[in-house]
């Protein structure tokens, strides 16, 4: 079954510098999503990676893909207060019984606080 | 254009009853997902359904079930009700079943008592 590792969990960082979170998987897949959760609501769509190498930027935020290692990057750049979220990787795979069957698996979130 | 709408906002059952959420997509997708998200997790996938068939379902027992109808919007129906149930339960569209790109709903509060 796919497991889907972030880390870090939790990042407290202050504004203006820059981290890294990190989205392992453990099994082949060529397609990967981050999203956004603010508290209380509900999952904003950040990027669409779908082939190996896949680099893409908005803003502060930065997401690639590796998909040889299994591993995505979500970088943050020059962070400000309001990049303070929950930011999800998400990876697809087949569901239950295989075939044409599709799922979507979830990290469990890196929550991120920036701090003045 | 309205983006992906899901009702009732919040809702509160006690055990053993039933519930049904209800999600209708952004014009002109023809998949919807639904997802559990327990506080303080990632959401966990149920069902994806595309042109009213089932195309995918997640590890959950059989007390869940969903449909979708043929204006492509979708019911989840949770039977038994157990205080586990007691949630955020996310709907996502997109344009079919494989697309790379999933639009989440408010989501509807389920809690259980």
């Amino acid at each position: 079954e796919l497991k889907v590792e972030q880390n870090p969990l939790f990042l407290s960082m202050q504004e203006g510098k820059n981290y890294t979170i990190y989205c392992n998987y453990s099994t082949t897949s060529d397609r990967l999503y981050w999203y956004r959760q603010d508290p209380g609501k509900s999952l904003e769509s950040l990027f669409v990676l779908l082939s190996n190498g896949a680099v893409k930027q908005e803003g502060r935020l930065m997401a690639s893909l590796d998909t040889k290692a299994r591993l995505s990057t979500l970088h943050i750049t020059a962070a400000v207060h309001d990049l303070s979220a929950t930011y999800f990787c998400a990876v697809d795979s087949l569901a239950v019984g295989g075939g044409s069957n599709y799922k979507l698996t979830f990290g469990k979130g890196t929550l991120l606080t920036v701090n003045p | 254009d309205a983006g992906v709408t899901q009702s009732p906002t919040h809702l509160i059952k006690t055990r053993g009853q039933h519930v049904t959420l209800r999600c209708s997509p952004i014009s002109g997708h023809k998949s919807v997902s639904w997802y559990q998200q327990v506080l303080g997790q990632g959401p966990q996938f149920i069902f994806q359904y595309y042109e009213k068939e089932e195309r995918g379902r997640g590890n959950f027992p059989d007390r869940f079930s969903a449909r979708q109808f043929p204006n492509y919007s979708s019911e989840l129906n949770v039977n038994a009700l157990l205080l586990g149930d007691s949630a955020l339960y996310l709907c996502a569209s997109s344009l079919w079943w494989r697309d790379g790109e999933q639009f989440f709903g408010p989501g509807t509060r389920l809690t259980v008592l």
